[in-house]
């Protein structure tokens, strides 16, 4: 089957830096992108990775690691907005389509104290 | 300025009706899908349509219908065989091949069934 297993519930301080994991298993892989979600807001996209290695946009950074079946979502300089859950979601092989459709992990919900 | 709407925001249905949920987009992408979320789950997809006049089931679609007659709009009905359908429905759209499995999504509509 395709999954993605990440953990549900991560708790940090403003101005630390905090690891969400994801990992993945999927029939094919289009890369693996990264989706933050406000308490009853709609989804937002955050980041993609397509390939082995770190993308940084500004105090996030996603990590992929292909050979492992796993990525990770860093946030630095935490603050209080940034509580939120976050889903990774990959796009599995044939599923629906020549790319297939997206598939999300359950979310980590992200507590920023102060 | 370019993006989904759903309508309504909240919506409450007696047992045994049929309700339909707006969505329309004006960011001209030829992908649309619906996704249901349940409290601490992830997206699970409904439905999509990869083109107007065209569309596929997801994970979850029974229960469910949905029509694509305009590229801007792609209603979902949930009808009275959905067995539990209290949820947080959501909306997205994207390029039809997407370089980076973005998807853009709308302020979903929260269903209650009395």
């Amino acid at each position: 089957g395709q999954s993605l297993e990440q953990p549900s519930e991560v708790t940090a301080v403003e101005g630390a830096i905090v690891q969400i994991n994801c990992t993945y298993q999927t029939s094919g892989f289009y890369g693996l992108s990264w989706y933050q979600q406000h308490d009853g807001g709609a989804p937002t996209f955050l980041s993609y990775n397509a390939l082995d290695g770190l993308e940084e946009t500004g105090r996030f950074s996603s990590f992929l690691s292909r050979s492992d079946s796993y990525g990770y979502l860093l946030l630095q300089e935490l603050q209080m907005k940034d509580s939120a859950s976050y889903f990774c979601a990959s796009r599995g092989g044939n599923y629906g389509g020549s790319q297939g459709n997206l598939i999300f992990g359950k979310g980590t919900k992200l507590s920023v104290k102060p | 300025d370019g993006g989904i709407t759903q309508s309504p925001k909240y919506l409450f249905r007696k047992e045994g009706q049929n309700v339909t949920l707006s969505c329309e987009q004006n960011l001209n992408h030829d992908a649309m899908y619906w996704y249901r979320q349940d409290p601490g789950q992830g997206l699970r997809l409904i439905y999509y349509s990869q083109i107007v006049n065209d569309f596929q089931k997801g994970d979850i679609a029974e229960g469910y219908s949905v029509s694509r007659e305009k590229k801007e709009s792609f209603p979902l009905t949930v009808t009275s065989a959905q067995k539990n359908p209290t949820a947080f429905y959501l909306c997205a759209s994207s390029e039809q091949l997407t370089r980076n499995n973005e998807q853009f999504f709308g302020p979903g509509t929260r269903l209650t069934v009395l």
